[in-house]
């Protein structure tokens, strides 16, 4: 099991919204960050500390906090954009590295 | 532009220790922290810990007792050393920075599939 909960998966048609959800005890006290894996590709930095998009991340991608769960938003999904997606935070007490199951997003 | 690379054998026997490096080019070492992040097969992402370029490490619990990183600046490179492997920890191994200014890890390595099998 994971302390940090996110959807198996979501599926969406291209120029869609996809919202993924990652929910965790933690997530009140300390950021999230979003990470983009695909196949036979070093993972990419989506997101950090909840909502600063990484440098040459696309506008239609977006993070949010609200209580214990953080969202990744892509607005306008693209067909480039399936992959898998995982949220990460810490514990409560800093001191470990938690991340979330992992999302696979199926753009149909 | 800093990349990551991962080298090591892709077979390791069960009870015998997966050793991989990571060579880090377009920057120095020096400065930063490194971390070790695996996916098993059909599973998520596992932190393994972290080692800053002094030496100093931080393991997660559960792998703790088999893990060993070590830092090499000379060569730009830092390694992995997990001992008494099983099946469980097929995996691809990830090496990665973790940047404190942000606290994430905002580089990434393209990842090297170990298997452990006899």
């Amino acid at each position: 099991s994971y302390d940090l909960t996110q959807p198996p998966s979501v599926s969406v048609s291209p120029g869609q919204t996809a919202r993924i959800t990652c929910s965790g005890d933690a997530l009140p006290k300390q950021y999230a960050y979003w990470y983009q894996l695909k196949p036979g590709q070093a993972p990419v930095l989506v997101i950090y500390k909840d909502s600063e998009k990484s440098s040459g991340i696309p506008e239609r991608f977006s993070g949010s906090s609200s209580g214990t769960t953080v969202t990744l938003t892509i607005s306008g999904v693209q067909t480039e954009d399936e992959a898998d997606y995982f949220c990460q935070s810490v514990d409560s007490s800093s001191t470990y590295v938690l991340f979330g199951g992992g999302t696979k997003l199926t753009v149909l | 532009q800093v990349q990551l690379q991962e080298s090591g054998p892709g077979l390791v026997q069960p009870s015998e220790t997966l050793s991989l490096t990571c060579t880090v080019s377009g920057g120095s070492i020096s400065g930063s922290y490194w971390t070790w992040i695996r996916r098993p097969p059909e599973k998520g992402l596992e932190w393994i810990g972290y080692i800053f370029f002094n030496g100093s490490t931080h393991y997660d619990p559960s792998l703790e007792s088999r893990v060993t990183m070590s830092v090499d600046t000379s060569k730009n490179q830092f390694s992995l050393r997990l001992s008494s492997v099983t099946a469980a920890d097929t995996a691809v191994y990830y090496c990665a920075r973790d940047d404190r200014t942000t606290d994430a890890f905002d580089i990434w390595g393209q990842g090297t599939m170990v298997t452990v099998s006899s």
